[in-house]
């Protein structure tokens, strides 16, 4: 699996985009590009994926550059209850290797 | 639609002692996967099960291991429990068949060896 190199932490205000980057420049043409978010003493919960095109759920946008070696998580309107260390994934997700590889994430914290 | 239940929560043994553990996945879904959450490695994929057979492995001692049911319901062991086993234990489960659907994961099990 491509490795992710994602900023330590950062911060933004409460109604405001939350805007969480992700570098996987050794991504492979199979490989799809998850979130997770992970609240303190909560399992991960999964937030959006993609494989090149932009995607958008009700919780969060994915964009992805055209190249696919980064992307950009975007919470529209951040609250509070989204302080989260968010995970960026990258893995070529088949029947057969379903292991996600976390690594140590972004801590993201919204300020009131 | 229920999620993923882990049970139990909370849990506490002594060195050399066993555990077992329990994951319910989300109904419908098939493959479940284990990890370990310590502050110091992460998170780590220990195994996953699908159709009730072993299919990926993690790199961790012979001392973990798992199983899974016909209604596709899993439990993980640690036999000879050490201190540093104390983490969190996450069970994710997902449909299973390639077609790129997520893993969703419970609460955990939180294990503490004394």
């Amino acid at each position: 699996d491509a490795k992710t190199t994602q900023p330590p932490s950062m911060d933004c205000a409460e109604g405001r985009a939350a805007n969480l980057p992700c570098n996987h420049s050794t991504i492979s043409g199979n490989e799809y590009v998850y979130w997770y978010r992970q609240i303190h003493s909560q399992g991960p919960q999964y937030i959006i994926h993609g494989l090149k095109n932009n995607e958008t759920n009700e919780m969060a946008s994915l964009i992805i550059t055209e190249d696919r070696k980064s992307s950009t998580l975007i919470l529209p309107h951040a609250t509070l209850r989204d302080t989260a260390v968010y995970y960026c994934i990258v893995t070529a997700y088949t029947g057969a290797n379903s292991k996600l590889t976390f690594g140590k994430g972004i801590t993201l914290s919204v300020r009131p | 639609k229920a999620g993923v239940t882990q049970t139990p929560r909370y849990l506490i043994k002594t060195r050399g002692q066993q555990v077992t553990l329990s994951c319910s996945p989300i109904s419908g879904h098939r493959s479940v996967s284990w990890y370990q959450q310590t502050p110091g490695q992460g998170l780590q994929f220990l195994f996953e099960y699908f159709s009730e057979t072993q299919r990926n492995k993690g790199n961790f001692p012979g001392r973990f291991s798992g199983r899974q049911f016909s209604n596709s319901r899993s439990e993980m062991n640690v036999s000879t429990l050490e201190l540093g086993d104390s983490a969190l234990y996450l069970c994710a489960s997902s449909l299973g068949d390639g077609s790129n659907q997520p893993q969703h994961f419970g609460d955990g099990t939180r294990l503490s060896i004394l």
